[in-house]
């Protein structure tokens, strides 16, 4: 069973459409993160949420991008607006779960913006 | 500003030794980690080192030196499922913040 479960693996979007992507967590864990990787580069951090509310982000997370807690369990990110250069492989991730003093991460979604 | 260098790629064959290298320039430094990801695969831990010296697990070891801002990972006894990328990766503060990512190592292992 997955520590960290993201939906849905694999989305399409028009521009200009928002897009909610959807983590659920190690369960009863504060800290929670997006991360982000555009195709063949790095992993860029976008934000961290600790106990319902953003404690940290990127340049990267502006305006156009939320996140929020909608219960006990679920993670969203909301990209309002999409842009052909949000698409990317988004990954959420929490510290923990099998490892001690790493981070675990999503399967990820890929958003393909079209 | 925050910078992570590593190799771009390595090659090597089954059954040897590579050392993938990782210099960091970053505003605070509280531990180096690596992270090996297949193609599409979500980023999966291998290693962590706050203090300086070796860290080994299994096949795995990775060393710190926070006076050279320097790190690597070595890899022993290279299997072809060891082919993948490695991202090392600087956590700056102490509080679970966010991780900065080095642009990862293509490492190609052939039999």
């Amino acid at each position: 069973e997955p520590e960290v479960t993201q939906t849905p693996s694999h989305q399409v979007t028009q521009m200009g459409q928002e897009v909610i992507l959807r983590c659920v967590p190690i369960s009863n864990h504060l800290y929670f993160y997006w991360y982000r990787q555009i195709l063949g580069q790095k992993v860029e951090f976008l934000v961290s949420f600790y106990n319902n509310e953003i404690s940290e982000k990127s340049e990267i997370f502006d305006d156009q991008f939320s996140v929020e807690r909608p219960d006990g369990s679920n993670f969203t990110l909301k990209i309002r607006s999409t842009k052909l250069e949000d698409s990317a492989m988004y990954f959420c991730a929490t510290p923990g779960g099998t490892t001690t003093y790493g981070y675990t991460f999503g399967s990820g979604t890929r958003l393909t913006v079209v | 500003g925050q910078s992570l260098e590593q190799p771009s790629e390595v090659t090597a064959v089954e059954g040897a030794i590579v050392q993938i290298n990782c210099t960091y320039q970053t505003s605070g430094f509280y531990g180096l980690s690596w992270y090996q990801q297949h193609d599409g695969g979500a980023p999966t831990f291998l290693s962590y080192n706050a203090l300086d010296g070796l860290e080994e697990t299994g096949r795995f070891s990775s060393f710190l030196s926070r006076s050279d801002s320097y790190g690597y990972l070595l890899l022993q006894e290279l299997q072809m499922k060891d082919s993948a990328s490695y991202f090392c990766a600087v956590r700056e503060s102490q509080a679970g913040t966010a991780l900065i990512f080095g642009k990862g190592t293509t490492l190609s292992v052939s039999s």
